[in-house]
Order: C-alpha cells, then structure tokens, then sequence
C-alpha cells in the first residue's frame, strides 16, 4: 500500500500557466516536507509543513497543510521552464521515525 | 550553506563485491540516514542511525547492509555482497535532532555487473 499518494503523476503544461499537485494519505502525519529531484541530482529540500492549515509561500510557490495533517498541496503560479522537475512530498508519521516518500509528480514546462 | 557530500558520485562494481559508500553529514546534525532509488522509482527508506547506532532500519536493509561512523565526520554504508538488483541510486541524508527536514546528499549512483 502507498502511504503518500501524490497525482498527478505527469503534467505538461504551457509556460505561465497555474498549477497544483496534490499528496494524500490515509495517515496522520507529524510534518511534511516537499522536494524537487533534478534527474541524477538528489532531493532539494523546499518547505517543511507542521501546523494543521498552515500555508507557506516561496515565492510563485505555495504549499499548504490540510487540517488533519494527512494531506497536502502545492500549488505554483506562472510556472517557468525552471520549474520542470520531480515533485516529491515526503511525511514523517511521528518525531523520530524516517521520512516516507510519495512517488513523486514530473513537472514538465514548455516555453 | 552547509550541505551533505557523498562520494563516489558513480561506483561500477562486479556482483558479488563489497562496496562502501561514503557521506559527510552536515556537521551539526545529529540524525543520518541513507535512502535509495532505484531508476524509475520512488526514493525508499534503508536506515537511520542516531548516538552510533541504528535506530530505525526498513525490510530492505536485510544482513547484506551495514552502517558506520568511523569518525566525527563520515557516514558510510557497506554493502557486502552486491547483487544486480542493488544497482539504484543511494542517497545519504542527514537531520537535526528534533525536526525531520532531511537535507539530501547528490547520491552515489551504484551499478553492479
């Protein structure tokens, strides 16, 4: 079974176009972090959410905690060809256990 | 900025083989943990490794598989035997004590033949 379902899996979208990729889980997480992987390059940490409903901002991008903490989102305004990359969220179930990753979503943006 | 080093960042190795993959945590970090990806897959958790012992290990991470902190600064895993199947990318992470933002390593990309 997935512990983090992240969908879509592939998106291909124009430059300057909105988007928002989701990650979903039937489990209460303590925090959750968002990173981009570059192929061949490890994963890049970009936020880490804690707080039930907290958003946070970074710069086009906002990402936001759902309520009960089993779900997020990522949401990117404008998206730029510096955006293609693989979208990973990744959820950390209680203090001290590891980091369970989602499959990931591949952004693909056109210019 | 502080980051996580791995070397190498490629390693060919014949099946069968032992290899040692080599990390330096960010050096005020006290939680370390090594992940691989398998091309194509998600990244998947082996182990993590706090006060010199493991703390936490996955089904992956069977008597093939071992870690070590020979020293203040390195954080290796060993692979004994090698099989085609660990063929992956092999990702060290390391973490502050009470927070779980794992800061990711470049990987070493391990082919075994």
């Amino acid at each position: 079974t997935q512990l983090l379902e992240q969908s879509p899996q592939f998106l291909s979208i124009q430059e300057g176009e909105n988007l928002t990729v989701y990650c979903n889980s039937s489990s209460v997480f303590s925090s959750l972090q968002w990173y981009r992987q570059e192929p061949g390059e490890g994963p890049v940490l970009l936020v880490t959410v804690v707080t039930g409903g907290e958003v946070k901002k970074l710069k086009r991008l906002t990402f936001q905690f759902g309520d009960a903490r089993k779900d997020s989102s990522l949401h990117i305004t404008a998206a730029q060809p510096g955006d293609t990359g693989l979208y990973l969220c990744a959820g950390a179930r209680s203090g001290n256990t590891p980091l369970v990753f989602g499959k990931g979503t591949r952004l693909s943006v056109i210019a | 900025e502080p980051e996580v080093t791995q070397t190498p960042s490629h390693q060919v190795t014949q099946m069968g083989q032992e290899v040692i993959l080599r990390c330096v945590p960010i050096s005020n970090h006290l939680y370390f943990y090594w992940y691989r990806q398998i091309l194509g897959q998600k990244v998947e958790f082996l182990v993590s490794f706090y006060n010199n012992e493991i703390s936490e290990k996955s089904e992956i991470f069977d008597d093939q598989f071992s870690v070590e902190r020979p020293d203040g600064s390195n954080f290796t895993l060993k692979i004994r035997s090698t099989k085609l199947e660990d063929s992956a990318m092999y990702f060290c992470a390391s973490s502050e004590r009470l927070r779980q933002e794992a800061f990711f390593g470049q990987g070493t990309r391990l082919t075994v033949v």
